[in-house]
């Protein structure tokens, strides 16, 4: 059974840093892209980051880029989100997520909360 | 970067409705079009993949189209389960678009 665990999340004030984790289990984690979707609290889903299953290729939404850098682990199972520069408009609820066919999110962690706040 | 919306943002639906979402891409995705369920306090999750293929474990009652750049989510005999808010997603091209959401409620 495929599970994601994220973890990492907490408050933060403006302009601080948070590195968020996900541990992956039931897979084989080095063969899936990966992914990061928030939810900003009662919003709608926002795609934030991918890494392919080598980490060669990452991509990530325009509002997140030069502050945001997704990175994995494939001997540890995991992966990473290191955030800086965190502005209030960063809060919300990060998703990890398994890539599946045809580059849609076929599983999904619980999510780990981030609240920016001064 | 490729915008998508979706149509109604909500709607109220009886169980053993047919309930139909509308999902369009501003600019051609192919059949890169995935549409997910998000019940509250949950996580999402997938439906659909490639504008039509059903995830596994996915009741048949749900089922995707696509012409052009329009997309479409079809719930046939609505059940009590069935009822969250759904969103579409583009994968064809980064970043990967969600749309705005539809919430099928009583």
């Amino acid at each position: 059974e495929v599970q994601l665990v994220e973890s990492g999340g907490g408050v933060v004030q403006p302009g601080g840093s948070l590195r968020l984790s996900c541990a992956a289990s039931g897979f084989s984690f080095e063969d899936y892209m990966m992914h990061w979707v928030r939810q900003r609290p009662g919003k709608g889903l926002e795609w934030v980051s991918l890494i392919s299953w080598d980490g060669g290729t990452t991509h990530y939404v325009d509002s997140v880029k030069g502050r945001f850098t997704i990175s994995r682990d494939n001997s540890k199972y995991s992966l990473h989100l290191e955030m800086n520069s965190l502005r209030t408009e960063d809060t919300a609820l990060y998703y990890c997520g398994k890539g599946h066919t045809s580059g849609s999110v076929g599983s999904w962690g619980q999510g780990t909360p981030v609240t920016v706040s001064s | 970067d490729i915008q998508m919306t979706q149509s109604p943002s909500s709607l109220s639906a009886s169980v053993g409705d047919r309930v139909t979402i509308t999902c369009r891409a501003s600019q051609s995705i192919s059949y890169f079009l995935n549409w997910y369920q998000q019940k509250p306090g949950k996580a999402p999750r997938l439906l659909i993949y490639a504008a039509s293929t059903l995830q596994s474990g996915v009741p048949s009652r749900f089922s995707g189209s696509e012409s052009g750049t329009n997309f479409t989510l079809t719930i046939r005999n609505l059940q009590p389960e069935d009822f969250a808010t759904y969103y579409c997603q583009q994968s064809y091209t980064a970043p990967r678009t969600f749309g705005p959401g539809t919430k099928v409620d009583i």
